[in-house]
């Protein structure tokens, strides 16, 4: 079974650059999360969907920070204009509704010079 | 007091030898609990769920004590292979499925 698929592996951008992250969640879970992971504040949840409807995004950290979950098999987290204090690695996360055992995608990589 | 705590380490240690991490969390009412692990540039994988009464997966036991809010994980027997760092995860919020607040990590060095 393919797992949580995210793209790119990574990125490397220059501050004011608009940047796009993909996720492709598992077929079948319903619930989808995006996290930051960084040395100083360790994995961080920024916002999830159940059914493609976001839920919780109070981890968002500012309007520059936007995401979307248009389908069921599709998500893009989005930073415009990036900063260097961006730079982190993205975690996109899925589950089903009647589990809690979330399986994380490989990470995106994220560098804003 | 942060929701979840945990010794970031690193725990040295030798092969074949025991180690234990413990984690504290700061929301009584939680009611599920994990450990992940991560390895290296590598995405958080579940290594296992914390029962109230304690559970053992192989070489790993995980034990949950609700009076002091702390969690624990003993690896026994450690191999090279158990180098990575272990996420202690706690959902705070009963019935709520995204609520997960993970630590930030324990690493563990396991050498020759």
């Amino acid at each position: 079974d393919a797992g949580v698929i995210q793209s790119p592996r990574h990125e490397v951008t220059e501050m004011g650059q608009e940047v796009t992250l993909r996720c492709k969640p598992i077929s079948g879970h319903d619930y989808l999360f995006w996290y930051r992971q960084t040395m100083m504040r360790g994995l961080e949840l920024l916002i999830y969907f159940n059914n493609n409807v976001p839920i919780d995004d109070s981890g968002m950290p500012e309007d520059r920070f936007s995401a979307k979950m248009p389908n069921a098999s599709f998500s893009t987290l989005k930073i415009q204009p990036s900063e260097p204090r961006d730079s982190a690695v993205y975690f996109c996360a899925s589950t089903a509704g009647t589990r809690r055992l979330q399986a994380f995608g490989s990470g995106t990589r994220l560098t804003v010079v | 007091r942060k929701e979840v705590e945990q010794d970031p380490g690193p725990f040295n240690v030798p092969e074949g030898a025991t180690v234990a991490f413990n984690c504290t969390y700061s929301n009584s009412a939680s009611q599920s609990f994990f450990w992940y692990r991560q390895d290296c540039r590598k995405e958080p994988k579940l290594l296992m769920s914390v029962y109230s009464s304690g559970n053992e997966d192989g070489r790993f036991t995980a034990q949950l004590n609700r009076a002091s809010q702390y969690i624990s994980l003993l690896i026994r027997d450690s191999k090279l292979s158990d180098s990575a760092t272990y996420l202690c995860v706690v959902n705070p919020t009963p019935g709520s499925q995204g609520n997960l607040i993970f630590g930030k990590g324990t690493k563990l060095s396991v050498k020759p």
